[in-house]
């Protein structure tokens, strides 16, 4: 299957500073996601990104679907942005029924220091 | 919106009994929903492929007979831990596709399963 590998594993910040995640994946996606757990469990969803570029306030994403990586940048980190960030692709095979079924890197554990 | 609830958000039972999970897609409708296991400080694994109206497709090395799973509906999936072991502990997570646009995945907010 797909392999997705996530770096760096783990990143200490002072806030107000600013980041990069890397995402890299063995094949052709369909789909990719990027995410940030909460402390509580939760994933929410930060971008819906499987080619191209997005911005959404401190966030942005890019992902470079020849190339097969995606880069995560946060800029001005704060102390709320501290949680494990994900990435998860899906691809389509012959029979395959959803781009939801997704794959997902080991995740990048940030943490923001006042 | 995309909203999935999943209830119950936190569960404790004892060895041998069975517990259900709830997953549900508020605002939509979900063709096909997905749960996944995650065990602490680890990423998420899939665990099975819920269709709406027909069996659910499980992940190589996921009991069927251990994890039950019904699709009655495009609003509800259930995961049902049977004989639950100790080991089972973990936290399950579910995440729904929208019918009208098979595209980007949602997740409920987890179910943090204790077995005792």
């Amino acid at each position: 299957g797909i392999q997705v590998e996530q770096s760096p594993p783990d990143l200490i910040l002072q806030e107000g500073a600013n980041s990069t995640l890397r995402c890299n994946f063995s094949d052709s996606v369909n789909n990719l996601q990027w995410f940030h757990q909460n402390p509580w469990g939760q994933l929410i969803n930060l971008f819906y990104i499987p080619s191209g570029t997005k911005q959404n306030g401190r966030l942005s994403a890019t992902t470079v679907a020849t190339e097969r990586y995606s880069l995560l940048y946060i800029s001005s980190s704060q102390t709320t942005d501290s949680g494990v960030y994900f990435c998860a692709v899906a691809y389509l095979r012959a029979g395959g029924t959803s781009y939801g079924k997704l794959t997902f890197g080991q995740g990048t554990i940030l943490t923001v220091h006042p | 919106g995309a909203v999935v609830s999943q209830h119950p958000s936190r569960v404790i039972c004892k060895s041998g009994t069975s517990v259900k999970i709830e997953c549900r897609s508020l605002d939509f409708q979900a063709t096909t929903m997905f749960w996944y296991r995650q065990f602490p400080k680890q990423s998420l694994m899939l665990m099975a492929t819920s269709n709406e109206g027909s069996k659910a497709t499980y992940e190589q090395g996921v009991e069927k007979d251990k994890f039950l799973i019904n699709h009655a509906s495009l609003t509800l999936s259930t995961l049902t831990v049977t004989s639950a072991h100790p080991e089972d502990s973990s936290f399950y997570i579910c995440s729904a596709t929208r019918l009208d646009r098979d595209t980007e995945a949602f997740f409920g907010q987890g179910t943090r399963l204790t077995v005792v």
